[in-house]
């Protein structure tokens, strides 16, 4: 099946801990994304990267840390720098003008 | 002037019902205007797009309206199943604009759509 895999569902950080979220993908796409959620907020872009060991910061990038060293894998990190982490994450992948999205990370605070 | 603003939050209608979608943006360079449909724990999907060189795109019970000189565009949903409740969003991008400003969507605040049975 192809597709954009997020990894985990479900993400608890404590305070002052780095955490990584996992975004794979199968469709070949050359372009990723990185949103997050806020309820009534709509989707804010914390990072995008359009090719190989290349990114770019969005519209929210701070305390956020990215990598794109493989085609299919564009990990996101939440460092202890981002003092309100708690979000539903989503990663998507581009071809053409649309956006592919994968199911989410929903991180929260312990 | 990156900002796309979405009316209104939420939206109750009754099995069968229409619902209307309002977006507008100040950005004249946005080239691109997809509506994105996204159920609860879900990522969005893409639902329909228009390009400002048409005034008004239709496919199934989904239509979009798009005013280039108001700088708005809106969705119509036409007889809604309970299957149509899900949360709304509008979206604009530089599509033709090159560079790092490729794909970059900026979304609406998102409308949640509730269809009673």
């Amino acid at each position: 099946d192809g597709g954009i895999t997020q990894s985990p569902k479900y993400l608890f950080r404590k305070e002052g801990q780095n955490v990584t979220l996992s975004c794979e993908q199968n469709l070949n796409h050359d372009a990723m994304y990185w949103y997050r959620q806020d309820p009534g907020q709509g989707l804010r872009l914390i990072y995008y990267s359009q090719i190989v060991n290349d990114f770019q910061k969005g519209d929210i990038a701070e305390g956020y840390s990215v990598s794109r060293e493989k085609k299919e894998s564009f990990p996101l990190t939440v460092t202890s720098a981002q003092k309100n982490p708690t979000a539903f994450y989503l990663c998507a992948s581009q071809d053409g003008w649309e956006l592919f999205f994968g199911s989410g990370t929903q991180l929260s605070v312990l | 002037q990156q900002q796309v603003k979405q009316s209104p939050q939420s939206l109750i209608v009754q099995k069968g019902g229409i619902s209307i979608i309002n977006c507008a943006y100040e950005n004249t360079a946005f080239d691109y205007f997809p509506w994105y449909q996204q159920f609860p724990g879900k990522g969005p999907a893409l639902l329909i797009a228009i390009r400002p060189d048409v005034s008004e795109k239709k496919e199934g019970r989904f239509t979009i309206s798009f005013n280039k000189s108001a700088k708005q565009f809106s969705l119509l949903i036409m007889e809604s199943p309970p299957g149509d409740s899900a949360t709304y969003f509008c979206a604009a991008s530089m599509m033709t604009a090159g560079g790092t400003s490729y794909g970059k969507l900026t979304f609406g605040q998102g409308t949640i759509l509730t269809v009673h049975p």
